[in-house]
């Protein structure tokens, strides 16, 4: 069965460190993979996603990147963190359209 | 630009009542309508997921309804529980650049609180 990690689960970094969170996702090849953010009483952002290895789109302008170095890790990173960075990072994939599988979250605070 | 309402933000019922959660659509062009449910700190759940030919789908006590001609969506619980209290989000796909490419666009949920 497929399954996705995602990790760490909590993190609280001072603004200005670098950040690095990583997805993997077993028992699927070539997923679509993406980085969504949810801020705090608002609803969740797509800010990345991936077809394929070293295809990476952006949705919005940011101080984050997204990597994809193999077919089924998907990192997103920093760095340098703004205090603006903090909130609820989701990872998540999908086998084509139809289900879409999301990690258990990373919630990100900078202080 | 695609976007998601749902409605209402938040919403507070007794157990063992009903509710309807509503969500209306601008998406285009339009594939399928998902709702999910996230509890605090955790990542979303699929309850149901509708293709526009479907106008009811049902999932234990969980109904969801699409009505693809004006773009709008309800997700009813029955007999609400305790563990009902999350966020549910509606979440509408739609076809992107090439074949195989679809993109996701979601409200922003609706708090439900179930209180004894």
């Amino acid at each position: 069965s497929q399954t996705i990690h995602q990790w760490p689960a909590t993190l609280v970094q001072p603004v200005g460190s670098p950040l690095s969170l990583e997805c993997t996702v077993e028992g699927t090849s070539n997923p679509n993979l993406y980085w969504y953010r949810q801020a705090a009483g608002r609803g969740l952002q797509l800010l990345f996603y991936s077809v394929g290895i070293g295809q990476i789109s952006s949705e919005v302008p940011q101080n984050l990147s997204a990597s994809r170095p193999q077919d089924r890790q998907f990192i997103l990173s920093s760095k340098k963190l703004l205090l603006s960075d903090s909130g609820f990072y989701l990872c998540a994939w999908t086998p084509m359209n139809t289900e879409a599988f999301f990690g258990q979250g990373t919630r990100l605070t900078v202080v | 630009k695609n976007q998601v309402e749902q409605s209402p933000q938040s919403l507070i019922i007794l157990e063992g009542k009903n509710c309807t959660l509503q969500c209306n659509y601008t998406v285009s062009p339009f594939s399928n309508l998902r709702w999910y449910k996230q509890d605090t700190g955790r990542g979303p759940v699929s309850l149901t997921i509708m293709t526009f030919s479907e106008n009811t789908k049902s999932n234990g006590r969980y109904t969801a309804t699409l009505d693809a001609d004006t773009k709008q969506s309800s997700l009813h619980i029955t007999a609400s529980q305790l563990s009902d209290s999350a966020s549910y989000i509606c979440v509408v796909s739609a076809r992107f650049g090439g074949a195989g490419s679809y993109q996701l666009t979601f409200g922003k949920g609706t708090k439900l609180s179930v209180i004894p």
